[in-house]
């Protein structure tokens, strides 16, 4: 079972916004990072560190951290937009990685 | 612009080892940690484990017993070794280059090759 929890599914009509959240122990300690997923496609990063975005990553995305949890905003959803999203960091020893359960965020 | 690109058989038989390889062009191999991940149809992501351009790794633990990842900097590839397979390994394997920038992050990706395991 994966040390980071998130929760499976969120929607969010087009234009609005939502966060994404992420939950594990090692958070206290460690950054996460965040991954964009579409169907039959690689991850793509989209949000690292305090709050940096890759090049080529819109500013509607944004991340955030406080205690245990990481999160991720979109600001202003577009279709585009929906995917699978996973969070990564490393496990409770620090010595290991691990990817959050994953949240499958739908656009209506 | 840094591509990765796995290979290896896309068909194992239960029991028998899982071997890919993942190559690495338009930069070099040195410097880098490299990963492999893998997902289950329909499921998560998994880490299995890095190793660095000089041969140290760090596996899953929950693997571990089992898997053996290597590097080959004369050909700019890495390998992953999967022994014993069962059903529960197939899965869409991944290769990554890991780097740390304010923690961990995995900015370059293979497009990833579907490993079944089935006699």
């Amino acid at each position: 079972s994966s040390e980071l929890t998130q929760d499976p599914a969120v929607s969010v009509a087009l234009g609005q916004t939502v966060r994404i959240t992420c939950q594990g122990d090692s958070l206290r300690s460690y950054y996460a990072s965040w991954y964009q997923q579409k169907p039959g496609q690689a991850p793509v990063l989209v949000i690292y560190g305090k709050n940096n975005r890759p090049s080529g990553i819109p500013d509607r995305f944004s991340g955030s951290s406080s205690g245990n949890t990481a999160s991720l905003t979109i600001t202003g959803a577009q279709a585009e937009d929906e995917a699978d999203y996973y969070c990564n960091s490393r496990d409770s020893s620090g010595n290991h990685r691990v990817f959050g359960t994953g949240t499958k965020v739908t656009v209506l | 612009q840094v591509q990765l690109q796995e290979s290896g058989p896309g068909l194992v038989k239960p029991s028998e080892t899982l071997s890919l390889t993942c190559t690495v062009s338009g930069g070099s191999i040195s410097s880098y940690y490299w990963s492999w991940i893998r997902q289950p149809p329909g499921k998560g992501l998994e880490w299995i484990g890095y190793i660095y351009y000089s041969g140290s790794t760090n596996y899953n633990p929950s693997l571990k017993s089992r898997v053996t990842i290597s590097v080959d900097t004369s050909k700019n590839q890495f390998s992953l070794k999967l022994s014993s397979v069962t059903a529960a390994d197939t899965a869409v394997y991944y290769c990554a280059r890991e780097y740390f920038a304010a923690g961990i992050l995995y900015s370059y990706w293979g497009q990833g090759t579907l490993v079944t395991v089935s006699s």
